[in-house]
Order: structure tokens, then C-alpha cells, then sequence
């Protein structure tokens, strides 16, 4: 079956950069699309087919996929850049699938 | 501006149906360019996709659900809606509905979730 993993956290301090892994067999074969959810909120879009962003989301996020794995990149990230990150893919024989998730802490 | 919002009861009996309506609003459901679809996050945990329709009928289920799950649309009321049988204290979760972008399967726009919790 096709799962996506992301490490469970990751930490950085304001004003740089995270970067957010997200691993699946041959990813780079599929479009990646990336979700920020904030405590108690609905998930955003926040990236889509790999590199896209909505109307909307700053330009401190972008990112890549390549080969077995996507990234999430947030350049000079900002406090209220705290949140989970989910990455997702669809795949033919399963459908929809989310990574496992990955909480960003901005300290 | 299109809207999602999800209804249905917040608690339902173990072995019973857990059903959930989405109402789409700001535009129609009768749309070959989206699909309609259930996502679910169980307190603490990550989203897990369940199903997707498109507005003629044409469905998807994740395999690890499809023996309980049906999800139906009804266009005329701009709805669809999730049916998920014989639940169980591990299908306890908040429940989000949200429009799906067929070209590239990603889901552009989210309901604000309902917490539904399987208890006697």
C-alpha cells in the first residue's frame, strides 16, 4: 500500500528556514499537495501540484518533489507559521492519502 | 464564494450508523471539475481520507473503510453525505467535507469539521 511519512516535528527559530520532509515509494511520480491546520481549525491549502500556491499564501512557502520524496519549505518563517503540516498525494489503487503529519514549533 | 458545511448528529451508539450531510453553498455541486469528499481526524491524530463523489454519482473509498462507508450527493439540494455503519469508539473523530480539484486530486476548500463521538 502507499503511505506517506513525515517526521513528527520540527523546530525553528523565527526569521528562518523549515523544511518539512515528506516520503512515499516514487512520490515524484505523483503531485504532491501540502495543508497547514492551526489547533482547532479546518486544514488549508497551502501548496499544490508539487510547487503551487493558493491566492493567498504567502511566498515563503514553496517547495519540491523529486523522486521518493517532497519538501515544504518556509523561508523566514514567522510565529503564526506554527502549526501541523500534512502532505498528500493521490494514488490510483488507494485514492486520497495524508502524511502523517508534522508539528512546526516556532521558538 | 463557495462554502462547506457540514451536519449531523454529534453522537451516535456503538454498532449504529454514523450519517453526516454536507451542504455546499456559493456555487453547485454539478461540477465535472471537482469531486466532494470525506476527510476525518480522530482527536489528537492526522486526517484520514474516506470517500469522494463526483456530482453524477461516480464514487471512491478508501479500502480500509469501504465495507461501511457510502457516500451519496443529491444535487438538487446541493448535498452530499456520508453514511458509515456498525461505528465503533475508533471511528470517533471530527468529520471535514471538502471540495476536491479533479485534474491533480488535492482538496482546495474545507468544511469546518464536526465532531462526531461513538458512546453508549
Amino acid at each position: 500500500s502507499f503511505e506517506l511519512t513525515q517526521p513528527p516535528s520540527v523546530s525553528v527559530s523565527p526569521g528562518q528556514t523549515a523544511s518539512i520532509t515528506c516520503s512515499g515509494d516514487n512520490l515524484g511520480n505523483k503531485y504532491a499537495s501540502w495543508y497547514q491546520q492551526k489547533p482547532g481549525q479546518s486544514p488549508v491549502l497551502v501548496i499544490y501540484q508539487d510547487i503551487k500556491r493558493p491566492s493567498g499564501i504567502p511566498e515563503r512557502f514553496s517547495a519540491s518533489n523529486s523522486g521518493n520524496s517532497a519538501t515544504l519549505t518556509i523561508s523566514g518563517t514567522q510565529t503564526l507559521d506554527e502549526a501541523d503540516y500534512y502532505c498528500q498525494a493521490w494514488d490510483n489503487s488507494i485514492g486520497g492519502v495524508f502524511g502523517t503529519g508534522t508539528k512546526v514549533t516556532v521558538l | 464564494q463557495l462554502q462547506l458545511q457540514e451536519s449531523g448528529p454529534g453522537l451516535v451508539k456503538p454498532s449504529e450508523t454514523l450519517s453526516l450531510t454536507c451542504t455546499v453553498s456559493g456555487g453547485s455541486i454539478s461540477s465535472s471539475s471537482y469531486y466532494w469528499g470525506w476527510i476525518r481526524q480522530p482527536p489528537g491524530k492526522g486526517l484520514e481520507w474516506i470517500g469522494s463523489i463526483s456530482y453524477s454519482g461516480s464514487t471512491y473509498y478508501n479500502p480500509s473503510l469501504k465495507s461501511r462507508v457510502t457516500i451519496s450527493v443529491d444535487t438538487s439540494k446541493n448535498q452530499f453525505s456520508l453514511r458509515l455503519s456498525s461505528v465503533t469508539a475508533a471511528d470517533t473523530a471530527v468529520y471535514y467535507c471538502a471540495q476536491i480539484v479533479v485534474i491533480d486530486w488535492y482538496f482546495d476548500l474545507w468544511g469546518r469539521g464536526t465532531l462526531v463521538t461513538v458512546s453508549s
